[in-house]
């Protein structure tokens, strides 16, 4: 069966970086996109960017362009998303989910990740 | 970017009846080449991540009950559940995939 299962949850200080992964099983992970997703406590979702596993290509949120880097490990079947000068409105559940780009959605979902960033 | 605007914020529906929800993108999600809207349906319970409910805003997701169904096209979008049961508590959210990847406000789904 399909699942993405995300690293464990992190608390960083202001100005730091984190890098939190996403191991995919149960499918090619070549073949389908990973996007990433945020969601503060009590608020809505927010995309963060998408990256293509087969080549590497990815996309970003104007919002975040230039603070987040999406890579992966082929061999492994893992995304990641590092996100970089952290400040406490990056206080968020993180998701990764498996993108089709086709149907324009996003079929399975990690867990979620919760990042904290605090003094 | 596309601005997605759901309404209304929160509703409260009597079990057995129907529930709908309304979203609005700034612009038209409708792919001329295929003439599909990449408009789609999720539902999130507390503590877990969204399920998908509807793709191309009407096809309703494998293992979905069919109470729920998407109607709408170009930039009007409808979410209705035809019969609300206890577990359709929830928040639910639109998102478009037409330029970028945006998402609603949300609209949380209680039980009156």
């Amino acid at each position: 069966q399909v699942q993405l299962v995300q690293s464990g949850a992190e608390v960083k200080k202001p100005g730091a970086s984190v890098k939190v992964s996403c191991k995919a099983s149960g499918y090619t992970f070549t073949s389908y996109d990973i996007n990433w997703v945020r969601q503060a406590t009590g608020q809505g979702l927010e995309w963060m960017g998408w990256m293509k596993p087969n080549g590497g290509n990815t996309g970003y949120a104007q919002k975040f362009q230039g603070r987040v880097t999406l890579t992966r490990n082929t061999s492994i079947s893992t995304a990641y998303m590092e996100l970089n000068s952290l400040r406490s409105e990056d206080t968020a559940v993180y998701y990764c989910a498996r993108g089709i780009r086709v149907r324009g959605v996003n079929d399975y979902w990690g867990q979620g990740t919760l990042v904290t960033v605090s003094s | 970017d596309i601005v997605m605007t759901q309404s209304p914020d929160s509703l409260a529906v009597s079990l057995g009846e129907r529930a709908t929800i309304n979203c609005k993108s700034s612009q038209s999600v409708l792919y001329s080449s295929n003439n599909k809207n990449y408009l789609a349906w999720y539902q999130q319970k507390p503590g877990q991540p969204p399920k998908l409910l509807i793709y191309w805003a009407s096809s309703r997701e494998s293992g979905v009950p069919d109470r729920f169904s998407g109607s709408g096209s170009g930039t009007d979008f409808t979410l209705t559940i035809s019969s609300l049961q206890a577990e359709d508590v929830a928040v639910y959210y639109c998102q478009q995939d037409y330029r970028g990847l945006t998402f609603g406000g949300g609209t949380k789904v209680e039980i009156k």
